[in-house]
């Protein structure tokens, strides 16, 4: 596997479930990111991590939780979500955090919250 | 706080047209203008950086400028094929180093 990939590609779930995503990048980078892409809006960065911590939250309600066990790896815990939070939520990684480098996007997960 | 727009939303063009998009944005102090393009059902793929310093970057038939005392930035693409059909969407870091995002064009190259 070469890039970034996430997994599953489609998630359908109830309002009660709990799921997670996954996102591992074969890079090499140090900084890895979740982001929020909601139909004709922009992109919404919800966490940064860098060195496998925590940078930046951007206001995310709880029913998100990140979790980013090591360099490679980034989930995204999911519970007790809202309709609304149906999108598409794109991983994405750079070198560093610190520096507005380039991006390296995966292919995201559709999400559907019924 | 940062805005970044786009204008159009969309555009079709008939394919050997060359065609420019645009990128505003409300604040100068950026660090960096990134495009990037958006296929259908797959992520966001890096097409060209800009840094603040600089005016413009180049890449094969992209052409991207930068004029951040006016907060715009244009990509610029040369002879249009059907395979350049995609969403454009550019982003400005800001002094965090986070992106901020337009909601994007969405071009259609017509054969």
């Amino acid at each position: 596997e070469t890039g970034v990939t996430q997994t599953p590609r489609h998630l359908v779930m109830g309002m009660t479930n709990k799921k997670s995503l996954k996102c591992e990048q074969h890079l090499g980078h140090n900084a890895m990111y979740w982001y929020k892409q909601s139909a004709k809006k922009p992109l919404e960065l919800m966490f940064v991590y860098n060195f496998k911590e925590q940078t930046e939250n951007n206001s995310v309600p709880s029913r998100f939780s990140p979790e980013c066990p090591n360099s490679s790896h980034l989930f995204l815990h999911l519970h007790t979500l809202q309709p609304e939070d149906s999108a598409l939520y794109l991983c994405a990684s750079s070198q560093d955090g610190g520096s507005g480098d380039t991006q390296y996007f995966g292919p995201g997960t559709r999400l559907t919250v019924l | 706080k940062q805005e970044v727009t786009q204008i159009p939303a969309a555009l079709s063009v008939p394919e050997g047209e060359n065609l420019v998009l645009n990128c505003s944005f409300t604040d100068s102090a950026i660090y960096n203008l990134q495009w990037f393009r958006q296929d259908p059902g797959k992520g966001l793929t890096s097409l060209l950086l800009i840094q603040s310093s600089q005016r413009e970057q180049t890449s094969g038939r992209l052409n991207a400028s930068l004029d951040k005392s006016s907060g715009r930035s244009t990509l610029y693409i040369a002879a249009s094929q059907p395979g350049d059909s995609a969403t454009y969407l550019c982003a400005v870091a800001d002094s965090n180093y986070q992106l901020i995002w337009g909601a994007g064009t969405k071009l259609i190259i017509k054969p």
